[in-house]
């Protein structure tokens, strides 16, 4: 059962910001909202994580609105190197699986 | 620091065969995740273990089965093989007392001919 549903590819030039919005509506109160990034062939790598509010890393942006039913990832300035498959989870604190989805699938035009 | 490291890379096996495939944690990390990953999806969760037994278990038949070490490290095995098994095999560790933030290792390309 998909806990969380998010758009299927999107493509942005280099240079812009891309949002790229997750819905978690049946969020659970002790579940966290985690983004992965992955290449082909390669393993997700961890990007970010956030429970409520804005969290800020030195690769992107999580914003979560109050009521936490969604989420966004934001990436800034994405470069060729930023096109990859993007999966957002909402594993509970002390949950031992990932599930994921999809994901999407970010494609940066030169 | 070395992160999570997976052997070997590549593998070719032919139906009915089995396979171990083997992973090391990232440092001070405890628990080992295995997930299968078939082109065009996401991982899918295999099991998880935490000293030295198996923790969780996804929907996956008694074929594959797994082993962890006194070092943390891990084998996951896979007997009579199929060609539906064919997939990139991800080990995931993390340190349980934590968030279960989980870092992936590069996984291992698993192809039954």
């Amino acid at each position: 059962l998909a806990k969380t549903t998010q758009p299927i590819s999107m493509d942005s030039y280099e240079g812009q910001e891309v949002n790229i919005t997750c819905s978690h509506n049946n969020i659970a109160t002790n579940d966290y909202i985690t983004w992965y990034q992955q290449f082909p062939s390669q393993g997700p790598r961890f990007i970010i994580q956030g429970y409520k509010t804005k969290v800020t890393n030195e690769v992107a942006s999580l914003f979560i609105p109050a009521d936490r039913k969604s989420s966004t990832l934001s990436l800034p300035r994405v470069s060729l190197s930023d096109t990859a498959v993007y999966y957002c989870l909402t594993p509970g604190a002390g949950s031992y699986q990932l599930t994921f989805g999809k994901g999407t699938k970010l494609s940066v035009i030169p | 620091d070395a992160g999570v490291t997976q052997s070997p890379t590549h593998l070719i096996k032919t139906r009915g065969q089995q396979v171990t495939l083997r992973c090391s944690p990232k440092s001070g990390h405890d628990t080992v995740s295995w997930y299968q990953q078939a082109l065009g999806q996401g991982p899918q969760f295999i099991f998880q273990y935490y000293e030295e037994e198996e923790r969780q278990r996804g929907n996956f038949p008694d074929r594959f089965s797994g082993h962890q070490y006194p070092n943390y490290s891990s084998e996951l095995n896979v007997n009579a093989l199929l060609l539906g098994d064919s997939a990139l095999y991800l080990c995931a560790s993390s340190f349980w007392q934590g968030k279960e933030t989980q870092y992936f290792g590069p996984g291992t390309r698993l192809l039954v001919l």
